[in-house]
């Protein structure tokens, strides 16, 4: 069975721009989060949605905004793009809505410029 | 929301050493979760733990919850180059809104061949 998928695996923007990043669950899975990452720290947490609704958001700004669609998949949409936003963006899947355990795509690195 | 404090922040040594590391808080965790992650690539969940004074074996990794559920650690015996990465322990927040993994800042574990 396929893992969790993201695409794309990298991605080079220019600040103000937009971006809108995929993920696709492991089979089964209704649970998607995502997580921020940047160089040398943990993962923090973004958005969760289970069954296509928003059911956490973690402490990010407006500008962050996810959805989730009836195959499960989801996309997370970051606007007007700051150069504080480069980093790596990971998409987790669980089954449940409380996500005891996650397993996680490769992630997308995002380059601001 | 909790804090994870994970010491130390960087590890090198030889391969054939013995390690722990340490993941602490003043809070009760009704679990906690361990992850390895390697470099471009998403966190592996490694395992949780559940029970107050658990310990778990994952082959040479030894896993313990501490009795008062506000502390873990994660020993490595005879560490071996593949070993290394960035090893996170987190918790699963659920409630207020933001459901999702919190995680410490990790520990970056390098063994030299």
């Amino acid at each position: 069975d396929a893992g969790v998928t993201q695409s794309p695996t990298h991605l080079i923007k220019t600040r103000g721009q937009q971006v809108t990043l995929r993920c696709s669950p492991i089979s089964g899975h209704k649970s998607v989060s995502w997580y921020q990452q940047v160089l040398g720290q943990g993962p923090q947490f973004i958005f969760q949605y289970y069954e296509k609704e928003e059911r956490g958001r973690g402490n990010f700004p407006d500008r962050f905004s996810a959805r989730q669609f009836p195959n499960y998949s989801s996309e997370l949409n970051v606007n007007a793009l700051l150069l504080g936003d480069s980093a790596l963006y990971l998409c987790a899947s669980s089954l449940g809505s409380v996500v005891n355990e996650a397993f996680f795509g490769q992630g997308t690195r995002l380059t601001v410029v | 929301t909790q804090l994870l404090e994970q010491s130390p922040q960087f590890l090198s040594i030889q391969e054939g050493e013995n390690l722990t590391v340490y993941c602490n808080s003043s809070s009760v965790f009704s679990s906690l979760q361990w992850y390895r992650q390697e470099p471009g690539e998403g966190p592996v969940l490694l395992v949780t733990v559940v029970t107050g004074g658990e310990v778990k074996k994952l082959k040479r990794l030894t896993f313990q919850f501490g009795d008062a559920r506000k502390d873990s650690s994660l020993h490595i015996t005879a560490a071996q180059p593949g070993d290394t990465g960035l090893y996170l322990c987190a918790y699963s927040y659920s409630g207020g809104g933001a459901d999702g993994l919190t995680f410490g800042k990790g520990t970056h574990l390098i063994i030299q061949p």
